[in-house]
């Protein structure tokens, strides 16, 4: 069974960074794209980020360009979502979730970790 | 405002079918494949539909997908009140070089 975890969420105040972490059990992960999505309060789902299998490529959302870096580590099954600069905006659940062929089929989720950026 | 546009409801009574429309552009939908994910309170998203029309296993045949030029949309048949959720459609977008999500449909089960 395809399992996904993240943690890492907390409250901070803006200008602030996080790392969130996404550890990957009951697949072979280093063979999957993954990605980071989010869902602000009282908002949709919005794509942050994605990871080729090898880290070779990677693609974010526009917002967070400058500000948030994705990272994997292949041999520890994790993926990591660096934030830098942290804003208000910001403030969301984070899903961490398996990107099959890296176009948006997302066939597994986390449960998600909660990021609150206090201005 | 989103890069999809989804209607931000839709409602139905039980056995109904609905359907609920994703409309883009030639970019990505009309370029790229549809994604459609259930998505209720408190709850990791679901994933209903796969490239435009596959359903991944355990989604019951209720739930089925199409799509036409820069359109898609999901259709759910035999209503049932567990089905009361948000609905998602996404896509790769190439112009952008991400995936872009609709703002979601939000199902009511009258």
């Amino acid at each position: 069974e395809v399992k996904l975890e993240e943690s890492g969420g907390d409250l901070v105040q803006a200008g602030e960074s996080l790392r969130l972490s996404c550890a990957a059990s009951g697949l072979t992960f280093s063979n999957y794209w993954m990605s980071w999505v989010r869902q602000a309060p009282g908002r949709g789902l919005e794509w942050v980020a994605t990871m080729r299998e090898d880290g070779t490529e990677k693609y974010n959302v526009d917002s967070v360009k400058g500000r948030f870096t994705i990272s994997r580590d292949n041999t520890e099954n994790l993926l990591f979502l660096e934030m830098n600069s942290l804003r208000a905006d910001d403030t969301a659940v984070y899903f961490c979730a398996r990107d099959f062929y890296g176009e948006g089929f997302f066939d597994h989720w986390g449960q998600g970790t909660l990021v609150t950026v206090s201005s | 405002q989103s890069v999809l546009s989804q209607p931000p409801s839709a409602s139905g009574t039980p056995g109904q079918r609905v359907t609920m429309s994703c409309s883009g552009s030639s970019s990505n939908i009309g370029s790229t494949f549809v994604f459609w994910y259930q998505l209720l309170p408190g709850t990791a998203p679901r994933l209903l539909i796969w490239r435009d029309d596959n359903r991944p296993s355990g989604v019951p045949d209720r739930f089925s997908g199409s799509k036409s030029g820069t359109s898609a949309s999901l259709a759910i048949s035999g209503l049932r009140s567990d089905d009361e959720a948000d609905y998602y459609c996404a896509s790769w977008d190439d112009s952008l070089s991400g995936v872009v999500f609709g703002g979601g449909t939000k199902l009511t089960v009258l």
